[in-house]
């Protein structure tokens, strides 16, 4: 089993500020299939980031992602008020499947 | 414009069987992705349940794996789940959605989900 850590629980910002947030795995994992999503309050979750830094379609620059092995992390520079969300990181292992974190808030300070 | 739709039941009883079906359009069902399942309980965080490869091939959560099945169909552009409920009503009530999964494993593109309470 693999087990996904991210911290912190919240982050509170202000507009126009950056924002770290951390993926830990309990084992390593490929870059390839390590995953970010942005879910908005009453939305479906949208995919931001895949394969560790590939930004998916229409996702803003101001969202980038790195990491390797067991640590991951996910930069928002320049937060816009849309950007105040919780945020979700995924991995896909073959021996378990996908497994999601608990995932990050980040608000409105 | 690929779109995926997931209509439920909204409410269904303990013990009962909770079906699904993703209505995919603007792309068909037979080509080289995966279709997946997740599930999200009031409040908490997203729960992957089972993912089926265009040819047919399945994945499922170990953890559900006794109590669910996903099926593909083709021809109507739609896939599908069971879920074989618990008595406890907590334990699948939740939103379900249907995803599309990528050549990466990601959750590409998402319907806009379903609430299924469970409860007599």
């Amino acid at each position: 089993e693999i087990v996904l850590t991210q911290s912190p629980d919240t982050l509170s910002l202000s507009p126009g500020g950056s924002a770290t947030l951390s993926c830990r795995a309990s084992q390593g994992v490929s870059s390839s299939y390590l995953t970010w999503y942005q879910q908005r309050l009453g939305q479906a979750p949208r995919l931001l980031i895949y394969g560790a830094y590939r930004r998916a379609a229409g996702v803003p620059d101001r969202f980038s992602g790195s990491g390797s092995g067991t640590d991951f992390t996910l930069t928002i520079s320049r937060l816009e008020p849309e950007d105040f969300a919780m945020y979700y990181c995924q991995v896909y292992v073959i021996s378990a499947g996908f497994t999601f974190g608990p995932g990050t808030k980040v608000d409105i300070k | 414009q690929l779109r995926l739709e997931e209509p439920g039941p909204g409410l269904v009883k303990p013990s009962g069987t909770l079906s699904l079906s993703c209505r995919v359009s603007g792309e068909s069902t037979s080509t080289s992705y995966y279709w997946s399942w997740i599930r999200q309980p009031p409040g908490k965080g997203l729960e992957w349940i089972a993912s089926i490869y265009y040819s047919g091939s399945t994945y499922y959560n170990k953890s559900l794996e006794s109590r669910v099945s996903i099926s593909l169909d083709t021809s109507k552009t739609q896939f599908s789940l069971k879920l074989k409920l618990t008595s406890m009503t907590a334990t699948d009530t939740a939103v379900y959605y249907c995803a599309r999964t990528n050549g990466y494993d990601a959750f590409d593109l998402w319907g806009p989900g379903t609430m299924v309470t469970v409860s007599s």
